[in-house]
């Protein structure tokens, strides 16, 4: 059964705590995304990666880390230095990005909320 | 000015009628388009894709794109309960994918 994977599907954070949010994907896709989604706002970037070992900044990429070590994860840390981390997150993967021609798939997201 | 805007809605259509979305985008260059459909609390669900000027259709849903206009549009037609949600416009410009903020359909029975 493939597909993407986040988890967990709900975390609290407390002021100054840094937290990992983790996503899989079993779609042997080249491409992951993750982006942040505040109400009544449209998606934002926050980090990509195209291979393994690589990953660029979005638009929002301040207070935020990633890692790409395998083609199947690519876990993001909200750290204590992103001041208004409330909001859905949104791990995302393609087959290519290379390419113009590249539908997006999404996880079930995680809700994170400042405590 | 932002590159991909929607009608934040809310559109409201009573069930069996055609819903119509519209999104336009800035860049003229852009090469391809996608419509998500996105249920409260959930995650985006692509629903189509067009990359060529013209009519696409699937079941009961038809994208239009204009690429002279700058212009997507999204039809549902016959219209079910079921098909309340947000819907989402995305553009790639230079293989980075842009957002509209969504616009909020709700069909009434």
């Amino acid at each position: 059964d493939g597909g993407i994977t986040q988890s967990p599907k709900y975390l609290f954070r407390k002021e100054g705590q840094n937290v990992t949010l983790s996503c899989e994907q079993n779609l042997n896709h080249d491409a992951m995304y993750w982006y942040r989604q505040d109400p009544g706002q449209g998606l934002r970037l926050i980090y990509y990666s195209q291979i393994v070992n690589d990953f660029q900044k979005g638009d929002i990429a301040e207070g935020y880390s990633v890692s790409r070590e395998k083609k199947e994860s690519f876990p993001l840390t909200v750290t204590s230095a992103q001041k208004n981390p409330t909001a859905f997150y949104l791990c995302a993967s393609s087959q290519d990005s290379g390419t113009a021609y590249n539908e997006q798939f999404f996880g079930p997201g995680t809700r994170l909320t400042v405590l | 000015q932002k590159e991909v805007e929607q009608n934040s809605g809310p559109l409201s259509v009573p069930e069996g009628a055609i819903a119509s979305l519209n999104c336009t985008y800035s860049d003229r260059v852009s090469q391809s388009f996608f419509w998500y459909r996105q249920y409260s609390g959930k995650s985006p669900e692509l629903i189509m894709s067009i990359y060529s000027n013209g009519d696409k259709e699937d079941g009961r849903f038809t994208a239009q794109l204009n690429k002279a206009s700058q212009y997507v549009s999204l039809l549902i037609r016959d219209s079910q309960p079921s098909d309340s949600a947000t819907y989402l416009c995305a553009v790639i410009y230079n293989n980075d994918m842009r957002f509209g903020a969504g616009t909020r359909l709700t069909v009434k029975p």
